[in-house]
């Protein structure tokens, strides 16, 4: 899988947008980026992936660069809620079961 | 719907003791995985699963055994339990099509004394 590297480290004020950014310049055609977070010491939470495409659900936004190479997940108007550890993941192809975690992103939301 | 299931949440084990620990999935998801979490660190691959009857090693598998005899269950086998073994236990489910991404349970806290 392709390895990914973000920031150690984020803040926000509540309300305004959270935009995390995440490199992935190894990537290949079929790996698709996941993000993941991690609230305190909760089991991590699925929040969103995609291929090519910008994609957006309920939670979040996913900006993927045209040459993959790079990815913005957006938090549109963050809360004292959304402060937790964000981890962009790379994964497809034959990876099957293995998602490989790195270090994350912890994203400090401040009233 | 349940989602993943992990017990128990806490336990607490002697060194050289044996135990183990019980996922249980609802969901009909094909994948199945275990990753243990020692502070302020990211999540580490023990085991995968693809299905039922087929199980593959992770990134830190020593110490560990799975089975995957159906669908819904995985459980994580310690053999002989050592303080390096504290961690907090996560485990993880997804369907093929990795749609949905990963569901985790919500953990379970060991500690080897």
């Amino acid at each position: 899988d392709a390895k990914t590297t973000q920031p150690t480290s984020m803040d926000c004020a509540e309300g305004r947008a959270a935009n995390l950014p995440c490199n992935h310049s190894t990537i290949s055609g079929n790996e698709y980026v996941y993000w993941y977070r991690q609230i305190h010491s909760q089991g991590p939470q699925y929040i969103i992936h995609g291929l090519k495409n910008n994609e957006t659900n309920e939670m979040a936004s996913l900006i993927i660069t045209e040459d993959r190479k790079s990815s913005t997940l957006i938090l549109p108007h963050a809360t004292l809620r959304d402060t937790a550890v964000y981890y962009c993941i790379v994964r497809g192809g034959t990876s099957y079961g293995k998602l490989t975690f790195g270090q994350g992103t912890i994203l400090t939301v401040h009233p | 719907n349940a989602g993943v299931t992990q017990t128990p949440k806490f336990q607490v084990l002697k060194t050289g003791q044996s135990m183990t620990l019980q996922c249980a999935q609802d969901m009909n998801h094909e994948y199945m995985s275990w990753y243990r979490q020692d502070p302020g660190m990211g999540l580490r691959l023990i085991h995968y699963s693809v299905g039922a009857g087929i199980t593959d090693q992770g990134e830190v598998p020593n110490g560990y055994n799975v089975s995957r005899s159906t669908t819904e269950d995985f459980p994580l086998r310690l053999l002989s339990a050592a303080p390096s073994q504290t961690s907090v236990y996560f485990c993880a489910s997804s369907s093929l099509s990795g749609k949905g991404g990963y569901t985790f349970g919500s953990g379970t806290r060991l500690t080897v004394v």
